[in-house]
């Protein structure tokens, strides 16, 4: 999982409460994303960032906000979880040059609120 | 919605045969690439095709773009037990951008 961490990797958590998943990456890329994925859906875009403090909403971004003040750390915050934020939630960077466009991914936070 | 779609949604073929699946999307595209997801791991990179390009290859992988149907085909010959995975294509659009958009994927099971 070429230098991407997630934490922590499994929670289960009450309806109302917040959450921080947080994302790590030692490959110094500029671009982080945060996925969720539920079946049926396949990979949808939460939030992404495109550098540090440069943040932009994704497909499904209500209920979410990120925050990035270092390029190897993009946290995603559940404000107040609720049971439809059930998912498994993906990290992944990109560094977007003309050579180097593919994304690499962490290997998932599974969250669950009850 | 953004998303492409995939088809088929599952696919089970025996050992040693041919697996193709499909990808179709909405907009302009930069390149399109395909990605497998074993269960319950991250997604892995696969092979990247740009715009201009309509047939590409690596190892037992041969993909296809047609952008005038805004599709792209994926092929797994002589295809392993080990190849059973979800198979998910995304896009870069080309307006500048940084988004990726996934499709929903297909699921495939290569029997033994």
């Amino acid at each position: 999982d070429a230098g991407i961490t997630q934490s922590p990797r499994h929670k289960v958590t009450e309806t109302g409460t917040p959450v921080t998943l947080r994302c790590h990456q030692t490959e110094n890329h500029r671009y982080m994303y945060w996925y969720r994925q539920d079946p049926g859906h396949g990979l949808r875009l939460i939030h992404y960032s495109y550098g540090v403090k440069d943040t932009d909403k994704g497909e499904v971004s209500d209920g979410y906000s990120v925050s990035r003040s270092k390029t190897e750390d993009f946290l995603l915050t559940l404000e107040s979880a609720t049971s439809s934020q059930t998912s498994v939630y993906f990290c992944a960077i990109s560094a977007l040059t003309a050579s180097m466009d593919t994304q690499y991914f962490g290997p998932g936070t599974r969250l669950t609120v009850l | 919605s953004q998303q492409g779609e995939e088809d088929p949604q599952a696919l089970s073929i025996q050992e040693g045969e041919n697996a193709t699946m499909n990808c179709s999307y909405k907009t302009s595209i930069n390149n399109l690439q395909w990605y497998r997801q074993n269960s319950g791991r991250g997604l892995v990179h696969l092979i990247l095709i740009r715009s201009n390009e309509r047939e590409k290859h690596s190892g037992r992988l041969r993909v296809t773009l047609d952008t005038s149907k805004k599709s792209s085909s994926l092929l797994i010959t002589a295809s392993r037990a080990a190849d059973t995975a979800s198979y998910f294509c995304a896009t870069v659009a080309d307006s500048g951008t940084y988004k990726y958009i996934f499709g929903t994927g297909t699921r495939l099971k290569v029997l033994a």
